[in-house]
């Protein structure tokens, strides 16, 4: 069964500290994983789509990377903006739909 | 680009009655939209699969007949609840994409209440 894992489920920084989020997955072939960022009450918001291991991208403070069994969100020196849920899914490789990790609840002190 | 609104993006209605959920792609063409609910503090949980001019694909325990997707045109699908009692209090989120290895562009939700 395809499956995706999401660590820490919540996670707490001063602003400033640096970190990363972890998104582990386990699917029959990967078309492509895909980061959101979800503030509450709101729809998630697209932020990142690596294809294959290796792949990187980079948008501010956030910067994604991906192996053949995880990826990670970097985030460097993060701002109480960034505070928010954040949601990995995965596109299997023959299909249209995703499958969602549960998300890292992150929240930035300042 | 990529802009997905719906429309309500609040209803309170009372039980037994239907509510119906505009999705929209304001920018690009959707050749396939997504359905999902969400509970709080829960993740998304894919609802349906509706892809333009065809009949919407429906995940395991999603009662069709309760909710009724239609995907008329390229930039428009609607979600109507039937029926609708307090357990489909949910936040609803609908997102649309271009096809096959594309990204999925999500709508800001529309937070159903059933008195």
């Amino acid at each position: 069964e395809d499956q995706v894992t999401q660590s820490p489920e919540a996670l707490r920084l001063q602003e400033g500290e640096s970190s990363s989020l972890n998104c582990s997955y386990t699917v029959s072939g990967l078309r492509g994983l895909f980061w959101y960022r979800q503030d509450p009450g709101k729809g998630p918001e697209f932020l990142f789509t690596l294809y294959s291991a290796g792949e990187e991208k980079e948008k501010e403070r956030l910067k994604a990377t991906l192996t053949k069994k995880e990826s990670f969100l970097h985030i460097t020196a993060p701002k109480p903006e960034d505070s928010a849920t954040y949601l990995c899914a995965v596109q299997v490789a023959g299909a249209q739909k995703l499958v969602f990790g549960q998300g890292t609840r992150l929240t930035i002190n300042p | 680009g990529a802009v997905v609104s719906q429309h309500p993006s609040r209803v309170i209605c009372k039980s037994g009655t239907s509510v119906k959920i505009e999705c929209r792609s304001l920018d690009f063409q959707a050749t396939t939209m997504f359905w999902y609910r969400q509970f709080p503090k829960q993740s998304l949980m894919l609802m349906a699969t509706s892809n333009e001019g065809s009949k919407a694909t429906y995940e395991q325990g999603v009662e069709k007949d309760k909710f009724l997707i239609n995907h008329a045109s390229l930039t428009l699908s609607t979600l109507t609840v039937t029926s609708a009692h307090p357990e489909d209090s949910s936040f609803y989120i609908c997102s649309a994409g271009t096809g096959g290895a594309d990204t999925q562009y999500f709508g800001p939700g529309t937070r159903l209440t059933v008195l």
